[in-house]
């Protein structure tokens, strides 16, 4: 079976400092491991995935996110926060032959001035 | 950039009463599938749908679901009879094969909300 926590429901930065957003995952087999993103009122749009290559994966705005499987963690990252950032953020991860998603419970960030 | 699209954006019924979610996956896509997120909950896994026929379904897929490619373009997820529970965002996939480093994409949701 495979699981993701998600610790934070919320998480509030400021514009301009670092974002660490955290996820942990449990899979009997190698995972592969995505971030989503969500904005209001819009779909869940890729920012990065982890797929056995390198373990540290650069995504679209200036995320990335370190593999540890030491840690069983892919956390997200990103150096400086912006407005436009603010939204809804998965952490998902698929295993083994399985093609389904399963996904954390989100963590909203909110980007203050 | 091509996109997942649904239809209806909301979609509000009475209990017990058949509803009809439709999407558009990715034209060269060849896997499909549904999830639901209710209000406050995480994204949980319906479906996967895979030349025309389901490839894995959750538990929450129970008989009262049902799901069709009716045409060459349309992916509809069919509730025959809505309970209260059954209220919350369904969400469309499409993956273009199964591979490690392929991606799932997302439509933007049918919000659902059955009174």
């Amino acid at each position: 079976a495979q699981s993701v926590t998600q610790l934070g429901s919320h998480v509030s930065v400021s514009e301009g400092a670092l974002v660490l957003l955290r996820c942990n995952y449990s899979s009997s087999v190698p995972p592969y491991l995505f971030w989503y993103v969500q904005y209001p009122n819009q779909g869940l749009q890729l920012l990065l995935k982890y797929t056995s290559a390198a373990t540290l994966v650069k995504g679209i705005n200036g995320f990335e996110a370190e593999f540890k499987k030491s840690e069983t963690s892919f956390h997200l990252t990103k150096p400086s926060a912006h407005m436009s950032d603010a939204a809804e953020y998965f952490c998902a991860v698929r295993s083994g032959t399985a093609s389904k998603l399963t996904f954390g419970t989100g963590t909203r960030l909110q980007v203050t001035l | 950039e091509p996109e997942v699209t649904q239809t209806p954006s909301h979609q509000v019924t009475q209990m017990g009463q058949e509803v009809i979610l439709r999407c558009v996956p990715i034209s060269n896509h060849l896997y499909f599938y549904w999830y639901r997120q209710i209000l406050g909950q995480k994204v949980e896994f319906l479906v996967s749908f895979y030349n025309n026929e389901i490839s894995e379904k959750s538990e929450i897929f129970d008989d009262q679901f049902s799901v069709e490619r009716p045409d060459g373009s349309n992916f509809t997820l069919k509730i025959r009879s809505t309970k209260l529970e059954d209220s919350a965002m369904y969400f469309c996939a499409s993956m273009v094969d199964r591979g490690s480093t392929d991606t799932q994409y997302f439509g933007p949701g049918t919000r659902l909300t059955v009174l």
